[in-house]
């Protein structure tokens, strides 16, 4: 069965350094998020992504954070300078269609550790 | 804002017992869906409900939508340990558009 897949499962990196999150959505998928999940809370949207550019984003997604599709296939979340609040679970999700009966189908996520 | 409160958080149960998880809302939502999180993985899909009173079952498991969009439950029959997990629902309220989670229910089946 088709899969989102993420890389790397875990990212440690120091404050202040910039981080890039990779997610490979399922192939014919046209629309695309990222969610977080901190430790021990809900699973928050960042970011959702159609038609080359953002549709929606969160108050989360500020100017330190990015996304790309730079190719046909990849999907990217960049953050600038992180910060240690930046630490948690980050999910890619991908969709096929606008209905709702298309449900968004989720990766593994990447751990990102600040230190 | 729209909020999802998801209760009991947490449950704990005997293999063989039945149970129901309930997903609240004040809002009303256009579709809803239910996932199961293993610790260190992402949310799975279970299942989509769309349509008020909407009634979907899978094998033990059967998810109902609320007449008026705003809940929605699942409920588990005879539940083994295999069931153990973190279940989720998240809501919709529009086209191609963000999931709003609620906090989730742990569930624990013991043998």
């Amino acid at each position: 069965e088709p899969e989102v897949t993420q890389t790397p499962s875990h990212q440690v990196t120091q404050m202040g350094q910039e981080v890039i999150l990779r997610c490979v959505p399922i192939s014919n998928h046209l629309y695309f998020y990222w969610y977080r999940q901190i430790l021990g809370q809900k699973v928050e949207f960042l970011v959702s992504f159609y038609n080359n550019e953002i549709s929606e984003k969160s108050e989360i997604f500020d100017d330190q954070f990015s996304v790309e599709r730079p190719d046909g296939s990849n999907f990217t979340l960049k953050i600038r300078s992180t910060k240690l609040e930046d630490s948690a679970m980050y999910f890619c999700a991908s969709k096929w269609g606008d209905s709702f009966n298309s449900p968004q189908h989720f990766g593994d996520g990447t751990r990102l550790s600040i230190l | 804002t729209q909020l999802l409160e998801q209760s009991p958080q947490f449950l704990s149960i005997q293999e063989g017992e039945n149970l129901t998880v309930y997903c609240n809302s004040s809002s009303v939502f256009s579709s809803l869906q239910w996932y199961r999180q293993e610790p260190g993985e992402g949310p799975v899909l279970l299942v989509t409900v769309v349509t008020g009173g909407e009634v979907k079952k899978l094998k033990r498991l059967t998810f109902q939508f609320g007449d008026a969009r705003k809940d929605s439950s699942l409920h588990i029959t005879a539940a083994q340990p295999g069931d153990t997990g973190l279940y989720l629902c998240a809501g919709t309220y529009n086209q191609g558009g963000k999931l709003i989670f609620g906090q989730g229910t742990e569930l624990s089946v013991k043998p």
